[in-house]
C-alpha cells in the first residue's frame, strides 16, 4: 500500500536558522511527488512537483530534493513569513494512480 | 487568473441534514478532485471529475455524491450527515490529468455537524 510519512510533526526554528523537513515514501512505482504548504485557515498551497531521484527544484528559500525512498525540503535562512504547515504526497503508478497520497504534514514555526 | 474558487466557506449543520458543497476550477482546468481533511485522518481522497464524467472515487460511504458541470464546476453533496462528517471539504483542479498537472487547491469549506 502507498505511503507517506513525514517528519517531525513539528518544527520551530529562529530566523536564520536553516533546516530540513523530511518526507519519506512507499510507492509502487512514482509517478510524482508532490510538495505543498498549508496557512491556516487556506488550502494546500502547490510548491514543487519532483519525478526521480536524483532532481532538485527551488523557489526562494525553499529547495527540495528526491531519493528513491525520501524527499528533503530545505529552508535555508527561514523568515516568520515562512511559518506554516508543509505537507508531502505522492502519486504512484498502481491501481490508486488517480489520487494523491499525504503526508501528515510538518508545522514549521520561524520565530522572529 | 482567478484561483479555485470555493463556496460557501463556512457550514454549520445537524446531523441528518444534508449539505452541497460548490467548486469552481480554474479557467481552463478540467478536471476536479475533492478531498477531506481532519485533524486525525489528514487529507483523504474524495473523487475525481473529468469531462463530466466521475473516473475515480475514494473509500467513502455512498452518501457522499458529486457530479461536475459541462464548464467544468463541480459539486459535491453529503446526506443524512453524521458528526464524524465535520471536516475541511477541498476542491482541487488540475489541466488534466498527466504528470505535468499538480493540483491547485481551493480554500475550503469548513463543515461542522452538530
Amino acid at each position: 500500500e502507498d505511503q507517506v510519512t513525514q517528519s517531525p510533526e513539528a518544527l520551530r526554528l529562529q530566523e536564520g536558522e536553516s533546516s530540513s523537513l523530511n518526507c519519506s515514501y512507499t510507492v509502487s512505482g512514482l509517478r510524482g511527488l508532490f510538495w505543498y504548504r498549508q496557512d491556516p485557515g487556506k488550502g494546500p498551497e502547490f510548491l514543487f512537483t519532483l519525478y526521480s531521484a536524483g532532481e532538485e527544484k527551488e523557489k526562494e528559500r525553499l529547495k527540495a530534493t528526491l531519493t528513491k525512498k525520501e524527499s528533503f525540503l530545505h529552508i535555508t535562512a527561514p523568515k516568520p513569513e515562512d511559518s506554516a504547515t508543509y505537507l508531502c504526497a505522492v502519486q504512484g503508478v498502481g491501481d490508486s494512480s488517480y489520487k494523491l497520497i499525504f503526508g501528515s504534514g510538518t508545522r514549521l514555526l520561524v520565530r522572529p | 487568473k482567478a484561483g479555485v474558487t470555493q463556496t460557501p466557506r463556512y457550514l454549520i449543520k445537524t446531523r441528518g441534514q444534508q449539505v452541497t458543497l460548490s467548486c469552481s476550477p480554474i479557467s481552463g482546468h478540467r478536471s476536479v478532485s475533492w478531498y477531506q481533511q481532519t485533524p486525525g485522518q489528514g487529507l483523504q481522497f474524495l473523487f475525481e471529475y473529468f469531462s463530466e464524467t466521475q473516473r475515480n472515487k475514494g473509500n467513502f460511504p455512498g452518501r457522499f455524491s458529486g457530479r461536475q458541470f459541462s464548464n467544468s464546476r463541480s459539486e459535491m453533496n453529503v446526506s443524512t450527515l453524521e458528526l464524524g462528517d465535520s471536516a475541511l471539504y477541498l476542491c482541487a483542479s488540475s489541466f488534466g490529468t498527466g504528470m505535468n498537472s499538480p493540483l491547485h487547491f481551493g480554500n475550503g469549506t469548513r463543515l461542522t455537524v452538530t
